[in-house]
């Protein structure tokens, strides 16, 4: 079956600090990746995407790469705010059911 | 995209009780779904609303327990049945538009507490 592994959180930093949250994954086929975003008190937001291998998504700054020789997609960015402290999750689309596999999710606490 | 309303946005239940929530999207949906998740914890996908038809349930979740209805593309409800404790969760309404590449639009979830 699909399943998404996310390194566990809180990841505390201070900020304009380097994040990168690891994410790897398990499915049959040729999924679709996606990272959600949930801020406190709110329901999720797509972040960002990518539909095949080495394609990279890309939006507020953040970046992942879709590595499909080491069924990863890691979410990065160069200099965080404390306005990006939320729960990040990693998630997968096989297409074969339409819905979404997600992982543990990925808190983010960013200091001042 | 889609936007994505649901209520009630939180509620306080005593166990025993049953609440409803609704989804109401403001476009027309191919798929919707709902999820779970309960604090602390990743979302759980609950069932696959299908439009006219009794919905699609996961493993660990029964139409007697969340009965979900969807009478058209736009719209759909979620009932929470003779809760517990247990049920103290966010429920998150989800919906899925054609031509895109399986990425699902979210409600701002319902925050349900038992007491």
């Amino acid at each position: 079956g699909n399943s998404v592994t996310q390194m566990e959180g809180p990841v505390t930093l201070s900020e304009e600090a380097f994040l990168t949250i690891n994410c790897t994954y398990t499915a049959t086929g040729y999924p679709s990746l996606f990272w959600y975003v949930q801020y406190p008190g709110e329901g999720l937001q797509l972040l960002l995407k990518a539909t095949k291998a080495d394609d990279k998504g890309s939006n507020k700054g953040f970046e992942a790469t879709y590595r499909k020789e080491t069924t990863s997609f890691h979410l990065e960015k160069g200099s965080v705010q404390v306005s990006d402290s939320a729960v990040y999750f990693c998630a997968l689309n096989n297409n074969a059911g339409n819905m979404l596999t997600f992982g543990g999710g990925t808190r983010l606490m960013v200091k001042p | 995209s889609a936007v994505i309303s649901q209520k009630p946005s939180r509620d306080i239940c005593q166990r025993g009780t049953s609440l409803t929530i609704q989804c109401q999207v403001d476009s027309q949906v191919t798929m919707m779904f709902w999820y779970r998740q309960q604090p602390g914890q990743s979302l759980t996908l609950i069932a696959t609303a299908n439009q006219g038809s009794e919905a699609t349930y996961e493993s660990g979740f029964v139409i007697d327990k969340f009965p979900i209805s969807r009478p058209n593309l736009t719209f759909s409800t979620l009932t929470v049945s003779n809760m517990s404790p247990e049920d103290s969760s966010i429920y998150l309404c989800s919906g899925r538009t054609s031509g895109l590449t399986g990425e699902l639009f979210f409600g701002e979830g319902s925050r349900l507490t038992v007491l």
